[in-house]
C-alpha cells in the first residue's frame, strides 16, 4: 500500500525558516518530489531526492532518509509569496506514477 | 518552450453525461499522466501513457478512460458522470521515465457536475 503523511497546515513569519515534514510508506521507491501549488494554479516542481542527503536550491532545500521513510522541505528567508500548498510525492517502481500526500498549506504572516 | 496545455479550462456538465478533456504535453515529452484533485482526497493518480500505451492505471472505475495519440497529445474521457466527479483534472508530462526528470503540470480542467 501507499501512505504519505504531511501536516495539514503550518504558519510562519516573513523572513523566518520553516521545515515541512513528509513521511512515507510505499511498496516501491524511485524518488521523492516536492511541488508548490498556489491556490487556483498548477503544481510547480521544487525539488527531487532519490539518494539520502540534502539537496539545496536557492532558498529551498530538501532532505531524504530512505531508511526512515522521511523527507523534509526547508524554506529559508520566507517571503509572503511562499504562502501556498506544498505537496510531497513519491514515485514508485513503475513508470512516472506519483503518489501524493495531502499537502501542507503554509501561511506566511508579516 | 510552451508548457502543458489543457482544454477546456472550465466545464459544467450534468449527471449522466460524458466528457472529454484534452492535454497537449510539452514539446518532446512522451509521457503523459492524469490526476484528479479534490479538497477531500487531494491529488490522485488516474493513468499514465507513454508512446500511445497505457503504462499505469490508478484505482478509478472503468468510467474513466484515456488515450494518447502519435503526437503525444492525450485525452481522458469520463462517462456517466456523477456528482463526485466534480474536481480539478490535471495533466502532467515528462520527457522520459525515472531519473530526475520531474512531471510538469498543466493548469487543469475544472469540471463541475450539476
Amino acid at each position: 500500500g501507499q501512505n504519505i503523511d504531511q501536516p495539514t497546515e503550518m504558519t510562519a513569519t516573513e523572513g523566518a525558516i520553516v521545515q515541512i515534514n513528509c513521511t512515507y510508506q510505499t511498496s516501491g521507491f524511485n524518488g521523492l518530489f516536492w511541488y508548490q501549488q498556489h491556490a487556483g494554479e498548477a503544481p510547480t516542481f521544487l525539488s527531487y531526492n532519490v539518494l539520502d542527503g540534502l539537496e539545496e536550491k536557492g532558498r529551498f532545500s530538501s532532505f531524504l532518509s530512505r531508511s526512515k521513510g522521511y523527507s523534509y522541505l526547508l524554506l529559508k528567508e520566507l517571503q509572503m509569496k511562499d504562502s501556498a500548498s506544498y505537496l510531497c510525492a513519491v514515485r514508485g517502481n513503475a513508470g512516472n506514477m506519483l503518489t501524493f500526500g495531502g499537502g501542507t498549506r503554509l501561511m506566511v504572516k508579516p | 518552450k510552451a508548457g502543458v496545455t489543457q482544454t477546456p479550462r472550465y466545464l459544467i456538465k450534468t449527471r449522466g453525461q460524458q466528457v472529454t478533456l484534452s492535454c497537449s504535453p510539452i514539446s518532446g515529452h512522451r509521457s503523459v499522466s492524469w490526476y484528479q484533485q479534490t479538497p477531500g482526497q487531494g491529488l490522485q493518480f488516474l493513468f499514465e501513457y507513454f508512446s500511445e500505451t497505457q503504462r499505469n492505471k490508478g484505482n478509478f472505475p472503468g468510467r474513466f478512460s484515456g488515450r494518447q495519440f502519435s503526437n503525444s497529445r492525450s485525452e481522458m474521457n469520463v462517462s456517466t458522470l456523477e456528482l463526485g466527479d466534480s474536481a480539478l483534472y490535471l495533466c502532467a508530462s515528462s520527457s522520459g521515465t525515472g531519473g530526475s526528470q520531474p512531471q510538469h503540470f498543466g493548469d487543469g480542467t475544472r469540471l463541475s457536475i450539476l
